[in-house]
């Protein structure tokens, strides 16, 4: 069965600073990868997802992430945040019938 | 613009009651899923159907059922609800294939007293 780790519960990164989301799965076969934000008293939304070729996946709000096959990791990135980004991420993965395992999620905190 | 619509943002009910939470997608998604997301542990699939009429048991699918008449209308049921079902429940959609992105509703806050 597939799992999802995420290491870090929560982040504070200050506006401006980059930032980095670890992500770890496994996962037996070629992964399905996901990477959704939750706001407050939000659902869900999709940031970016990777399924194949290239291994950098470029998202919307400017997220982007980059799967390493290697380190079995599926990590976010965005160079300079935002208040706005405070948020709750959830990393996720597919198996082959459809259904998404999430990882704990990471919050992150934004301050000025 | 893709919808997932839940019945209610909130809602409180008694031990023992028979709860329902409804949802519906406009998309035409063939797939259709409830979870139920609780701090520190994530979201976690409690059912979800690839068809109408058809269902299949997710992780944490004890104290609950699940219907799906119509193609857009996918319902939770708690049969007697209990305080550790206190939580938020999140419906998702979407169209076939593992690669399809999981489209999210606003949530459904549940207390159970």
């Amino acid at each position: 069965a597939q799992s999802v780790t995420q290491p870090d519960i929560h982040i504070t990164v200050s506006e401006g600073a980059s930032l980095e989301l670890r992500c770890n799965y496994s996962y037996g076969a070629t992964p399905y990868l996901f990477w959704y934000v939750q706001s407050p008293g939000q659902g869900l939304q999709l940031l970016l997802k990777y399924f194949s070729g290239d291994t950098l996946v470029q998202g919307i709000k400017g997220f982007e992430a980059e799967f390493k096959r290697s380190q079995s990791s599926f990590n976010l990135r965005k160079p300079s945040v935002h208040w706005s980004d405070a948020a709750e991420y959830f990393c996720a993965v597919a198996a082959n019938d459809y259904k998404l395992s999430f990882g704990a999620g990471t919050t992150v905190t934004v301050r000025a | 613009d893709v919808k997932v619509t839940q019945s209610s943002r909130y809602l409180v009910k008694r031990t023992g009651e028979k709860v329902f939470l409804e949802c519906v997608q406009d998309m035409d998604h063939e797939n259709m899923f409830w979870y139920r997301q609780d701090p520190g542990l994530g979201l976690r699939l409690i059912y979800f159907s690839y068809d109408v009429k058809m269902k299949e048991k997710g992780d944490i699918p004890e104290g609950y059922s699940v219907s799906r008449e119509k193609k857009e209308r996918f319902s939770l049921i708690l049969e007697s609800a209990s305080t550790n079902q206190t939580s938020m429940y999140l419906c998702a959609s979407s169209g076939g294939g593992q690669q399809e992105t999981q489209y999210f509703g606003p949530g459904t806050r549940l207390l159970v007293l």
